[in-house]
């Protein structure tokens, strides 16, 4: 069974720019959720989609979006990127809930310069 | 809102010893999920143990077990008979019961060192 495949592993960006962020949750997985890491943050929530819905939405601003496609495949687009959302950006499924847990995939590096 | 600490950044173990990870968490709620996530250096996040507010048993999985005290908040994690493979970052986390589909919160984490 593949686990959670997200793409690409790493990225390397301008300020200024704007990236897309590829997330392929495990089969039968209907829930993607998203999470920064940053040695100074941690990690905190983006948002979570479930059946191409965004369910819940962590306190970022407008410049990140998302969205999950009728496979349950899932994006994010962070838009006018700056030098702080340099992070590890890591995808998370679950087939509903999340009582269980989450199963995370190895995360997209991405640095902003 | 729930807030996790994990108040040891650091720590190391003696292949073959046992240690125990620390958390606590601060919460208004009764019912809750509680987790231990691994992370090396693959950067994987992976689930180590998974616990219920409302059992009182502690989670054991083989050499991964939790002391659950629900009153004072704590879910510290006790790894025996450590192996090399067990250094990573180790991540506690908290998932409401009670309010619909809400993510997990985690703690700042603790790095873990084996030492052969």
């Amino acid at each position: 069974k593949a686990g959670v495949t997200q793409t690409p592993r790493y990225l390397i960006k301008t300020r200024g720019q704007q990236v897309t962020l590829s997330c392929s949750p495990i089969s039968g997985h209907r829930s993607v959720s998203w999470y920064q890491q940053t040695p100074g943050q941690g990690l905190q929530f983006l948002f979570e989609y479930f059946s191409e819905t965004q369910r819940n939405k962590g306190n970022f601003p407008g410049r990140f979006s998302g969205r999950q496609f009728s496979n349950s495949r899932s994006e994010m687009n962070v838009s006018t990127l700056e030098l702080g959302d340099s992070a590890l950006y890591l995808c998370a499924s679950s087939p509903g809930t999340g009582d269980y847990g989450y199963t995370f995939g190895s995360g997209t590096r991405l640095t902003v310069v | 809102a729930q807030t996790v600490t994990q108040s040891q950044p650091e720590m190391s173990v003696q292949e073959a010893e046992t240690v125990t990870l620390s958390c606590t968490y601060d919460t208004s709620e009764s019912d809750y999920y509680l987790f231990w996530y691994k992370q090396p250096p693959s950067r994987q996040m992976i689930l180590v143990i998974r616990q219920e507010a409302y059992k009182q048993q502690n989670a054991t999985e083989n050499r991964f077990s939790v002391n659950f005290q629900k009153a004072a908040k704590s879910f510290s994690l006790k790894i025996s008979d450590s192996q090399l493979g067990d250094a990573a970052m180790y991540f506690c986390a908290y998932r409401s019961a009670t309010r619909g589909n809400t993510p997990l919160v985690f703690g700042k984490g603790t790095r873990l060192s084996v030492i052969a």
